[in-house]
């Protein structure tokens, strides 16, 4: 059964940060891996998809990498702003399991101004 | 592109009422999902149809929830008796094969 754990679940950062979110999974077998942002109160909104072809996807300041063989992902915002603030969720679209998503508990990010 | 269309944003129930949501997927879109969010915690699946037929619904607590895609596009999730433990925010989100998928605003319900 895929499971999906973030680290940490919540973090505070001064604005101007660079920071790393972290997701592993544990069955490397996966078609890809997209990572969300929810606002409070709001749905999921998609940051990035990540296909288990590849490597890293970029958008912006944001920049996620794919270490499938390893189980892992990491989400990089760089130079952090308080309109960050949110809940960073990432989820894996196992090979296995019905074409689903398995969503990890999420990553609270607070930014300060 | 239109997205992912979700109604009612609220809701607000006694215990032992029942209530129904609304989804309307992204045109083109054959799958579609429901999943239950309780606060503090990731979405879980409730349930998953390519267009009108059930894929998953190992997680759907059948003696209460119920779930139909007439016509493989729009989909309603009914809930009925709610119980207090049913209080979270049901997102409704849809995809083409196995590309990213897509969500709606979410409904909040809380089961007073």
């Amino acid at each position: 059964k895929q499971e999906v754990t973030q680290i940490p679940a919540a973090l505070s950062v001064p604005e101007g940060e660079n920071l790393v979110l972290n997701c592993s999974f544990t069955d490397s077998a996966i078609y890809n891996l997209q990572w969300f942002r929810q606002d409070p109160g709001k749905g999921l909104t998609s940051l990035l998809l990540i296909q288990s072809s590849q490597r890293e996807q970029t958008s912006g300041r944001l920049n996620a990498s794919l270490d499938k063989s390893s189980g892992r992902s990491t989400l990089y915002i760089a130079a952090s702003q308080p309109g960050d603030s949110a809940t960073y969720l990432c989820a894996v679209r196992p090979v296995s399991g019905g074409n689903k998503l398995v969503f990890g508990a999420g990553t609270i990010l607070r930014v300060k101004s | 592109e239109a997205g992912v269309a979700q109604s009612p944003r609220y809701k607000i129930i006694e215990k032992r009422q029942s209530v129904a949501f609304w989804c309307n997927p992204i045109s083109g879109h054959a799958t579609l999902y429901w999943y239950q969010q309780i606060l503090g915690q990731g979405p879980k699946l409730l349930i998953q149809f390519q267009n009108n037929g059930v894929v998953d619904d190992s997680q759907l607590p059948k003696d209460r929830f119920s779930a139909e895609r007439l016509k493989g596009v729009d989909s309603t999730l009914k809930i009925q008796p709610a119980k207090l433990e049913d209080s979270a925010v049901y997102l409704c989100a849809s995809s083409r094969g196995v590309q990213g998928a897509f969500f709606g605003q979410g409904t909040r319900l809380t089961v007073v």
